[in-house]
């Protein structure tokens, strides 16, 4: 199975920030990948698809980036409402399977 | 889209229960489905997929030859079959519709989940 290491497992920052979590594949999964989104207590919600791809109705300071075996989503200004849990996701082999999530906390 | 699922509860080691997921609002037979479930307090786990034009069904090594997927493209239905229940299937069940009918895709929509206790 396709490991996948996500980090950090925590991170706080302030509002406006930048901010970037990283996942790293235990085997090249090309740009079979996404990023979920999930507030608490709510259904995960998709942000990016095929490593890049912005999903609509998300925000333009949400992008994804790499292929192969790492990728980064990055948030390029924290805002309140961006506080959640984000999970990568591996596509390209079945099982599919999916990072340990980041937890996002604003200072 | 909405996706609905029911059929959650609590049931004794050993027990089975049978997991559907009432799709709306889009073509149900043109997308691949998954089922991904959630721990309390953990992170998300991939469960069970299933291809709408040739069947093809996959699973987790953790469910496998527990949990049956199924789907009706006549009535909208995606199913789990979860037998053998163990205190670690204890989770919420969430439905999920990937982007196109075939590998590769991500899950762009979502159900609300529903909640499997597994304990006597």
């Amino acid at each position: 199975d396709i490991q996948l290491t996500q980090s950090p497992s925590f991170l706080s920052a302030s509002v406006g920030d930048r901010v970037t979590i990283t996942c790293r594949a235990s085997q090249d999964v090309r740009n079979y990948f996404a990023w979920y989104q999930q507030e608490p207590g709510k259904a995960p919600k998709l942000l990016i698809s095929a490593a890049i791809t912005l999903e609509s109705g998300v925000p333009s300071r949400f992008s994804g980036s790499g292929s192969g075996t790492e990728f980064t989503l990055t948030l390029s200004s924290l805002q309140p409402e961006d506080s959640a849990t984000y999970y990568c996701q591996q596509l390209s082999t079945y099982p599919l399977t999916f990072g340990g999530g980041t937890k996002v906390e604003i200072k | 889209v909405q996706l609905l699922e029911s059929g959650g509860g609590l049931v004794q080691p050993g027990g089975s229960l049978r997991l559907s997921c009432a799709a709306s609002g889009f073509t149900f037979s043109n997308y691949a489905m998954d089922w991904v479930r959630q721990a309390p307090g953990k992170g998300l786990e991939w469960v069970s997929g299933i291809i709408s034009s040739d069947g093809r069904t996959y699973y987790a090594d953790s469910v496998k030859g527990r949990f049956t997927i199924s789907r009706d493209n006549f009535e909208n239905t995606l199913s789990l079959q979860i037998n053998s229940l163990r205190a670690e299937d204890t989770a919420v069940y969430y439905c999920a519709k990937r982007a196109r009918d075939g590998h590769n895709s991500a899950a762009d929509y979502w159900g609300q989940g529903t909640l499997v206790t597994v304990s006597s």
